[in-house]
């Protein structure tokens, strides 16, 4: 059964550094596109960033220089390294994973975590 | 920047066919793929790929995709469908971008 649990929201001071996880089970992360996605309170979905099963990294440019998606294999866990802290970037942020049949750019979500809340206020 | 066009709130009485629509530029050239997130719940997965449906889901969830328009169908609508609706695609100026979201209520 595939599972994504996340970890390490809080409360945080704006200018502030946070690192989020995600634990995975039910499947290898390093073989799979790995995504953020962020919900400010009462507003739509917005991706955040993504990690390709070959690495590559990408991110929305609302967070561009500030946030760092990673990986680590050995324990099938992705990453958000979360610095310069905005009250903007006050948000449930989730993992998923991306999936696709015949063409990886149009990738899709078929699983989520549940979230963990980041609130970022002095 | 790519951007998709959803209309904040749709209603429908129970029974009937609810229509949700996702607007974007020559949205029909790519893959258009729908979310349902009911409050304090993660997203799930209802329709990817324009129109295919992920096991679990009922049958009554349709889509379709053509032009500069997406419309997520959900027939015979029931009380537990009322939820928030989000079309995403990919992008290559963008990545991935997901609609504003639809509050679909069910009368």
């Amino acid at each position: 059964e595939v599972q994504l649990v996340e970890s390490g929201g809080g409360l945080i001071q704006p200018g502030g550094s946070l690192r989020l996880s995600c634990a995975a089970s039910g499947f290898t992360v390093s073989s799979n596109y790995m995504s953020w996605v962020r919900q400010a309170p009462g507003k739509g979905l917005e991706w955040v960033s993504v990690i390709y099963s070959g690495g590559s990294t990408y991110y929305a440019d609302s967070v561009k220089g500030r946030f760092t998606i990673s990986r680590d294999n050995s324990k099938n866990t992705l990453y958000l390294q979360m610095n310069s802290l905005r009250a903007e970037d006050t948000a449930v942020y989730y993992c998923a994973r991306g999936a696709y049949y015949y063409d990886p750019r149009q990738y899709y979500f078929d699983y989520w975590g549940q979230g963990t809340l980041v609130t970022v206020s002095s | 920047s790519y951007v998709l066009t959803q209309p904040p709130s749709v209603s429908v009485a129970p029974g009937k066919t609810a229509r949700i629509t996702c607007g974007g530029n020559n949205i029909g050239s790519k893959s258009v793929h729908w979310y349902q997130q009911k409050p304090g719940q993660a997203p799930v997965l209802v329709i990817y790929y324009d129109s295919d449906r992920p096991s679990g889901i009922p049958e009554r969830f349709s889509g379709s995709n053509s032009g500069n328009t997406a419309t997520l169908t959900i027939s015979r609508v029931e009380a537990g469908d009322e939820a928030d609706y989000y079309c995403q695609v990919w992008d290559s100026s963008s990545d991935v971008v997901f609609g504003g979201g639809t509050k679909l209520t069910v009368l």
